[in-house]
């Protein structure tokens, strides 16, 4: 079956550059969930959307910016990156936003 | 607000030994519950979820885990412990509130199986 697609898998960038992380939910699921796991801790959830429209924000920076596009895929944008920035980030995806959400193998930024 | 509480941030247990993770959550209105899986460096694999309706969730890998309302608590069990379930594990809460896949999760248990 169908899984949710996150690329990059590993991305390393510098502090100050801008990174882009994409990912591509199960066909047909309509809402996409970003996650950020710092080192040691427990995903935090950053922000969701649904129908392509944001439907909730969590702890994201104001530094980062998301959007669901008209084929469902969700970009995370995030600027003027930081060292605290390394972390994994998770991308799940719903069909609709009351079902089970289904998580991507993430992609790891480190920033040096 | 929902927050979840994992009592146990390691437990180090020997194989084919019974294990317990506990999981205490708050919140005033209803919750989906879940448990996650993590093994190193690998994204999150969900084990079991309660929804609604029978109080004992079974879920993979011989997990099963048992809500209790009464006691907010949502504990993972398994009978007995493999080498290969060494990993971290996290319990997690949704709302069922159009809120289903933004998960609180809890701080996580780091299961270490010894031979």
């Amino acid at each position: 079956a169908a899984g949710v697609i996150q690329s990059p898998r590993h991305l390393i960038k510098e502090k100050r550059e801008t990174a882009t992380l994409k990912c591509y939910p199960i066909p047909r699921h309509d809402t996409v969930y970003w996650y950020q796991q710092g080192p040691g801790q427990d995903p935090q959830f950053l922000i969701s959307f649904y129908e392509k429209m944001q439907s909730d924000k969590g702890s994201i920076p104001d530094r980062f910016s998301a959007q669901q596009f008209s084929d469902y895929h969700s970009e995370l944008n995030m600027s003027s990156l930081e060292l605290g920035d390394s972390a994994l980030y998770f991308c799940a995806s719903s069909w609709d936003r009351d079902t089970e959400a289904f998580f991507g193998q993430g992609t790891r930024l480190t920033v040096v | 607000a929902q927050s979840v509480t994992q009592l146990d941030s390691q437990v180090p247990v020997f194989e084919e030994a019974p294990v317990e993770l506990r999981c205490n959550y708050s919140s005033s209105v209803s919750v989906y519950l879940f448990w996650y899986v993590q093994y190193p460096n690998q994204g999150l694999q969900l084990l079991l979820k309660y929804l609604s309706g029978s109080t004992l969730v079974k879920g993979i890998n011989g997990f099963e885990a048992e809500f209790n309302k009464s006691q907010t608590s949502f504990h993972l069990r398994k009978p007995s412990v493999h080498i290969s379930d060494t990993a971290e594990y996290f319990c997690a809460v949704s709302t069922p509130m159009g809120q289903g896949g933004k998960l609180i999760f809890g701080q996580g248990t780091e299961l270490s199986v010894k031979p």
